[in-house]
């Protein structure tokens, strides 16, 4: 079963200084992988999916996806105050998913930007 | 205009009592799911549906009904709320399709007393 970890647990930052999250994952089929930001109280907002080794950016958002080290990474440039939320990682299984994009999600990184 | 939207956002209820959570989506997706979140614990899928007027075991069902009336509606059942089914459910919708997007509602809080 996917093992999703997520680390660290919670990190601060200063306002512009670069943020870096990181996933670590247990199925190395896994080709489907997915950040998204959690406000307080509010739903789930997708920031960044990847789905081939390598870098996608969008926006003040990358992530880095290593699959032969089982490593996923977002980095945020330019942290806002804004952007102090609740980071989750989500992978998908691979082929054996069917039809539907199953996701195992970690369990997030608090992340708070301070002015 | 949410796309995904969920009633109540809160709710308390007593050990034992029943308990429906309703997800409505304007997104015209096939896929509909629910998930909880437990602090300090990421999403885990309970119910998913791909059609209406059906619905497929995720991976944590038991305690939990699904019905999905019609395309745009997908409820949670709790037939006998237990203290352990404190948490907040999500529900999300997305299209057919490997790499196809999953769009989430806000929440619901439901504390079990």
């Amino acid at each position: 079963q996917q093992k999703v970890q997520q680390s660290p647990e919670s990190l601060t930052v200063s306002e512009g200084a670069m943020a870096s999250l990181n996933c670590t994952f247990s199925d190395g089929t896994s080709n489907n992988f997915r950040w998204y930001r959690q406000h307080s109280a509010k739903g789930l907002e997708v920031l960044v999916s990847i789905f081939s080794d390598g870098e996608k950016e969008e926006g003040r958002f990358t992530a880095h996806l290593n699959r032969a080290n089982l490593h996923v990474s977002l980095h945020i440039r330019e942290p806002q105050p804004s952007d102090s939320a609740v980071y989750l990682c989500a992978v998908s299984m691979g082929l054996l998913s069917g039809s539907f994009n199953k996701l195992t999600f970690g369990a997030g990184t608090r992340l708070a930007v301070c002015p | 205009e949410a796309a995904v939207t969920q009633s109540p956002r809160s709710k308390v209820a007593v050990t034992g009592g029943k308990v429906t959570l309703s997800c409505h989506q304007t997104n015209n997706h096939d896929y509909m799911y629910w998930y909880r979140q437990d602090t300090g614990h990421g999403l885990r899928l309970i119910h998913y549906s791909y059609v209406a007027d059906s619905t497929e075991k995720g991976d944590i069902p038991d305690g939990y009904k699904a019905s999905r009336p019609s395309q745009e509606n997908f409820s949670l059942i709790l037939e006998l709320a237990s203290l352990s089914q404190t948490a907040v459910y999500f529900c999300a919708s997305s299209e057919r399709g490997f790499y196809a997007e999953q769009f989430f509602g806000p929440g619901t809080r439901l504390t079990v007393l």
